[in-house]
């Protein structure tokens, strides 16, 4: 299977500033790359996705960049609030295959 | 919709009892996932189904669990008998297709194995 490493593992940031997380994939084939937020006893929930074709999408205050030639990707939240902390997983391939997941904590 | 549902959402049960753990999928999904989530050993897939039929079981860790969906609307996961190893939250997610969607995952259940 497809295999995805995420960094960091844990990222503190001061509220209104921005946040970056980034995977790199290793099957080329890979062409969807979902990213997840989950709350604190809560299942994952989609909150932005790309697919092959598109180097940049944007949703508000996220943002998701792709470089297919690197084999990477990255999730990008600006002006955050305390409501974003949570851990973040990134995904790759048709059949998601998830990184190991980011702890975010905004501190206000 | 009301999502994908899971029951039960807490299970303690002790070593060597069978578990069954219950999945409804969003209706019109065609794909339906069963994932494990530990601190060790992140989120796991389980076992997937399209049109309710098994397509990839690779991750079932072994022939204690099984897994099964008798129609478009449910699925089960079974672990018999159950070891204190097991303890871990399930979560089931239901897609459109296998095919480039993102899912929509239940809120889990959270199996305590004594």
């Amino acid at each position: 299977g497809e295999n995805v490493e995420q960094h960091p593992s844990t990222l503190s940031v001061q509220e209104g500033d921005s946040a970056v997380i980034k995977c790199t994939y290793s099957d080329s084939a890979s062409n969807y790359f979902p990213w997840y937020k989950q709350e604190l006893g809560k299942g994952p929930q989609l909150i932005i996705d790309i697919r092959s074709n598109v180097g940049e999408k944007k949703d508000q205050r996220i943002a998701v960049t792709l470089n297919k030639t690197a084999k990477h990707f990255s999730l990008h939240i600006t002006e955050t609030q305390p409501e974003d902390s949570a851990v973040y997983f990134c995904a790759a391939s048709e059949r998601s295959d998830f990184g190991t997941g980011t702890r975010l904590t905004i501190i206000p | 919709d009301a999502g994908v549902i899971q029951s039960p959402r807490h299970e303690v049960t002790e070593m060597g009892q069978e578990v069954t753990l219950r999945c409804k999928p969003i209706s019109g999904h065609n794909s339906l996932f069963w994932y494990r989530q530990t601190m060790m050993r992140g989120l796991e897939l389980l076992i997937y189904f399209n049109n309710n039929v098994p397509i990839d079981d690779s991750g079932m860790p072994e022939d204690r669990f099984s897994a099964k969906m008798p129609n478009a609307s449910f699925s089960t996961l079974k672990i018999q008998p159950s070891e204190p190893r097991d303890s871990a939250v399930y979560f089931c997610a239901s897609s459109l297709n296998d095919r480039g969607y993102g899912y929509t995952f239940g809120s889990g259940t959270r199996l305590t194995v004594v």
